[in-house]
């Protein structure tokens, strides 16, 4: 299936912790993004990487990172969690130019 | 800021019932005006998208309709269904892959 994925689907773990979450696109994309989704719902872009180049970072703690070891993936790496970074993390892709993106099934990261 | 307002926050429809969204921006840079479902659980998904060259896009019962000159796009779902309720975004892009959501509308089309 041609698709965004991203794993874990649920992660809880404790304040202070380090945790990743996994992306990989097989759509042949050239961009790739994460967003933060609060309880709101409000949808705020994070990062965004074209074939490997950070080009938005947003004003986001430094203790978010993203890393893509290839044009397929994008991986958000968060360092000392706190309770704040509780949300849904998505990870999306889209082409070059506006095609729209094409959002993975989300991450919901609970920090207790 | 929010670069794209939306509203209502949250819609209540009879089946049957056209739901209308709207949507404002002031960045006369953005020249792609996609919408996006969302259903609970679920990434949001691209629903239909419209470009400021035209003032109406229709997709079956999906219709963007869009006023460059009042900056303004709205979405209109003709006969919703119960399978329609889900959160919607509007959204806007300029051309350098920098899209940026509304605040979204909670949709509940009732039986």
């Amino acid at each position: 299936d041609t698709a965004v994925s991203q794993t874990p689907k649920y992660l809880v773990t404790q304040m202070g912790n380090d945790k990743s979450i996994k992306c990989e696109q097989n759509l042949g994309h050239d961009t790739m993004y994460w967003y933060k989704q609060d309880s709101k719902k409000f949808l705020k872009i994070m990062f965004s990487y074209n074939n490997k180049e950070l080009i938005i970072n947003e004003t986001v703690p430094n203790r978010f990172s993203p890393k893509s070891p290839d044009k397929a993936h994008l991986n958000l790496h968060i360092n000392s969690l706190e309770l704040g970074d509780s949300a849904v993390y998505f990870c999306a892709s889209s082409p070059d130019g506006n095609y729209g993106y094409t959002f993975g099934s989300g991450t919901r990261l609970t920090v207790v | 800021q929010q670069q794209v307002k939306q509203s209502p926050q949250s819609l209540i429809v009879q089946k049957g019932g056209i739901s209308i969204i709207n949507c404002a921006y002031e960045n006369t840079a953005f020249d792609y005006f996609p919408w996006y479902q969302q259903f609970p659980g679920k990434g949001p998904a691209l629903l239909i998208a419209i470009r400021p060259d035209v003032s109406e896009k229709k997709e079956g019962r999906f219709t963007i309709s869009f006023n460059k000159s009042a900056k303004q796009f709205s979405l209109h779902i003709m006969d919703s269904q119960p399978g329609d309720s889900a959160t919607y975004f509007c959204a806007a892009e300029t051309g350098a892959n920098n899209l940026f959501f509304g605040t979204g509308t909670r949709l509940t089309v009732i039986p």
